[in-house]
């Protein structure tokens, strides 16, 4: 079982580029996330999914898109990069099957952009 | 937006040292979980607390949900340098759509022989 995979594990981007970062799912998850992670600020949420067909703005929206095409896809897209949007990104599901239900998470993005 | 503060930000002890690491809100939470996250990994749960005062314990680690459910800590007796991580507390909100967590800011720990 592969659980989270991201795509690309890192890279380097020109500022002004158009970024998509891939996210896939094999658990039939229904709720996916999107965080970046910046050294002194923790985990902070992007966009999520709670199911396939919705999508809602977290913490930290601005310059990104997602979309939820189908239950197992969760891209994260920059338009056009900044360099703040130097950080690493990590991709969860949830089964939102319970009240308190653990995030599982992929293995990352390292994005740098000059 | 609510705030997770967690403290000490780093930490660095020497193996069989005990430590504890605090994790606070002003806001209430329905939950309060703890992950741990390796370098180049992402971060894995440890544990879920729910009721205030609710204390679980883990091999060596003691987790503990305040009573008011705003703040949390995590002890670890004897540390090991297999213990060496960062440690993420998370607040959970019931919401529509399921369990929303706020990361707190995260503890780096280094345990050294």
């Amino acid at each position: 079982i592969a659980g989270i995979t991201q795509a690309p594990t890192s890279q380097i981007l020109a500022a002004g580029r158009r970024m998509t970062l891939r996210c896939t799912q094999d658990m039939r998850h229904n709720a996916m996330y999107w965080y970046r992670q910046d050294l002194g600020l923790g985990l902070r949420l992007i966009h999520y999914s709670n199911t396939a067909g919705t999508t809602g703005k977290g913490e930290v929206p601005d310059g990104y898109s997602v979309s939820r095409a189908n239950t197992d896809d969760f891209p994260l897209t920059l338009a056009s990069a900044v360099p703040s949007q130097t950080s690493v990104y990590f991709c969860a599901s949830s089964p939102q099957s319970g009240r308190f239900d653990e995030q599982f998470f992929g293995p990352g993005t390292r994005l740098t952009v000059l | 937006t609510q705030l997770l503060e967690q403290s000490p930000q780093f930490l660095s002890i020497q193996e069989g040292e005990n430590l504890t690491v605090y994790c606070n809100s002003s806001s209430v939470f329905s939950s309060l979980q703890w992950y741990r996250q390796e370098p180049g990994e992402g971060p894995v749960l440890l544990v879920t607390v729910v009721t205030g005062g609710e204390v679980k314990k883990l091999k060596r680690l003691t987790f503990q949900f305040g009573d008011a459910r705003k703040d949390s800590s995590l002890h670890i007796t004897a540390a090991q340098p297999g213990d060496t991580g960062l440690y993420l507390c998370a607040g959970g909100e019931l919401t529509g759509g399921g369990n929303k967590l706020t990361f707190g800011t995260g503890t780096q720990l280094k345990v050294e022989l």
